[in-house]
C-alpha cells in the first residue's frame, strides 16, 4: 500500500526564517515519483517539483530546496528566508504507477511579517 | 483558457438533490482525476480516467457518486441524493498520461454546500 505522511499540520515562522516541511512516504514499488504542491489561500494547487525514485540528487530553485533520501523514505522541502507570500498549504504526493496519486494531509505554513 | 476549468465555482443545494460538477481538462491531457477536499483536510482521491481505459473508481465513497468522461475530454461528476457530509471542494486535475509521473494541473475547484 502507498501512503504519504506529513506530520506537521501547522507551522508558523517569522518572515526571513528558514522552514522545513517534512514528508515521509511508503511504497514497495521501486519506481515511483514524488511531488510537492502549493495551495495558496486562493485555493488552486500549484505544482512545485517532481522527483523520480532513481534520482536522489537534491534540487534547489531560488529559495526552495528539496532533500530526497531513500534511506529514510523522506522528501523534505525547505524554504529559505521565508516571505509572507509563502503562506499556503503545502502537499506532498506520491505516484507509483505514473498515474495514481497519493497525497499527504498537507502542512499549513503561516509566515508572520 | 489554457488551464483546467471547473464549473460551477460554487454550488449550494438542498439535501437530497442531485448535483453535477463539470471539468474541462487541458487540451491534450489524457489523464483526468477527481478529488474531494473537505475543510482543513487533504485531498481524497475519487476517480481517475486515462484515455479509453476503464476508469479507476476505487475512491468513490458510495454508489451515490458517479463520473463520466465524454470523448476523452470533458468530465462530469454526479452526486445523487446529496447528504450534508458531501459538502466539500471538489477538485479536478488533468495530466499527460503514460508512465513518468506527469504532474497534475488542477482547476480552481467547485465548492459544494449541502443545506
Amino acid at each position: 500500500a502507498q501512503k504519504v505522511t506529513q506530520a506537521q499540520t501547522e507551522i508558523s515562522v517569522v518572515e526571513k526564517e528558514d522552514v522545513t516541511l517534512d514528508c515521509v512516504y511508503e511504497t514497495r514499488d521501486t519506481t515511483y515519483y514524488l511531488f510537492w504542491y502549493k495551495q495558496p489561500p486562493s485555493g488552486e494547487l500549484v505544482f512545485l517539483i517532481r522527483r523520480n525514485s532513481f534520482d536522489e540528487q537534491n534540487e534547489i530553485s531560488g529559495r526552495y530546496s528539496w532533500n530526497f533520501q531513500k534511506s529514510t523514505s523522506s522528501f523534505n522541502f525547505t524554504i529559505t528566508a521565508s516571505q509572507v507570500v509563502d503562506s499556503a498549504v503545502y502537499f506532498c504526493a506520491l505516484s507509483v504507477t505514473g498515474n495514481q496519486f497519493y497525497f499527504g494531509t498537507g502542512t499549513s505554513l503561516t509566515v508572520i511579517p | 483558457g489554457a488551464g483546467v476549468s471547473q464549473s460551477p465555482s460554487n454550488k449550494v443545494t438542498e439535501k437530497g438533490k442531485d448535483v453535477e460538477l463539470r471539468c474541462d481538462p487541458i487540451s491534450g491531457h489524457t489523464a483526468l482525476y477527481w478529488y474531494r477536499q473537505s475543510l482543513g483536510q487533504g485531498l481524497e482521491f475519487l476517480i481517475y480516467f486515462q484515455g479509453n481505459s476503464a476508469p479507476d473508481k476505487s475512491g468513490l465513497p458510495s454508489d451515490r457518486f458517479s463520473a463520466e468522461r465524454t470523448g476523452g475530454s470533458v468530465s462530469t461528476l454526479t452526486i445523487q441524493r446529496t447528504q450534508q457530509e458531501d459538502s466539500a471542494v471538489y477538485l479536478c486535475a488533468s495530466s499527460f498520461g503514460g508512465p513518468g509521473g506527469q504532474p497534475q494541473h488542477f482547476g480552481d475547484g467547485t465548492r459544494l454546500s449541502i443545506l
